[in-house]
């Protein structure tokens, strides 16, 4: 059980497009999800945190118009990276958890590796 | 605020043998949860073990067990009999707050397996 699943694992655009990632709990209701951003070797960083059917609560210094983050649905976030530049290049991973489980545990999706160019 | 402190950036164990990884932490909240999460190659991140803060009992899973001093605020694992897959990056966090509670990670560190 809590299994998370992440989409697509990896993805290679051009500097200027948008990317969307997608974030899906497969046998658990995620009242909330979170993204994180992670840098080789280093730990991860919480971007922000949404709750279905509300608007994302992002961390300090993290551009609400440059990381679009939807939480539709019980089971699916997106994070949409718009006009993708090189800088914005690095591992982002998902996590969801029901809060009607034990203890606020967080499920990780496997991660999404973007390389922008 | 919430922060952990993981001040082994490296460590390395023999194969069967016993490995402890420290972390400290600090919190505002009265309520709040302790995990250890491992990260192999694949970046997976992996749940290893989960500390209620109300519990005084320490948690165990398997070969992994952990020391948690409330009053000191220290929550170290240990690993028993270590194999070549508990290779991987651990990283401790804790969890605190209500309902928009964060999850704050340890800088982690890099556990290294040797035959």
């Amino acid at each position: 059980g809590a299994v998370v699943s992440q989409h697509p694992s990896w993805v290679i655009c051009k500097s200027g497009t948008s990317v969307k990632i997608e974030c899906r709990s497969l046998d658990f209701q995620a009242t909330t999800m979170f993204w994180y951003r992670q840098f080789p070797k280093q730990s991860l960083m919480l971007m922000a945190t949404s709750n279905e059917g509300s608007k994302a609560t992002y961390e300090q210094g993290v551009e609400k118009d440059k990381f679009l983050i939807n939480h539709a649905s019980l089971t699916l976030s997106t994070l949409t990276v718009t006009s993708a530049h090189p800088e914005d290049s690095s591992f982002y991973i998902c996590s969801a958890s029901d809060r009607q489980g034990a203890g606020k545990t967080q499920y990780f999706g496997p991660g999404t590796r973007l390389l922008v160019l | 605020a919430q922060t952990v402190t993981q001040s082994q950036p490296e460590m390395s164990v023999q194969e069967a043998e016993t490995v402890t990884l420290s972390c400290t932490y600090d919190t505002s909240e009265s309520d709040y949860y302790l995990f250890w999460y491992k990260q192999p190659p694949s970046r997976q991140m992996i749940l290893v073990i989960r500390q209620e803060a109300y519990k005084q009992q320490n948690a165990t899973e398997n070969r992994f067990s952990v020391n948690f001093q409330k009053a000191a605020k220290s929550f170290s694992l240990k690993i028993s009999d270590s194999q070549l897959g508990d290779a991987a990056m651990y990283f401790c966090a804790v969890f605190g707050g209500t309902s928009y509670g964060k999850l704050t990670f340890g800088q982690g560190t890099i556990l290294t397996v040797h035959p």
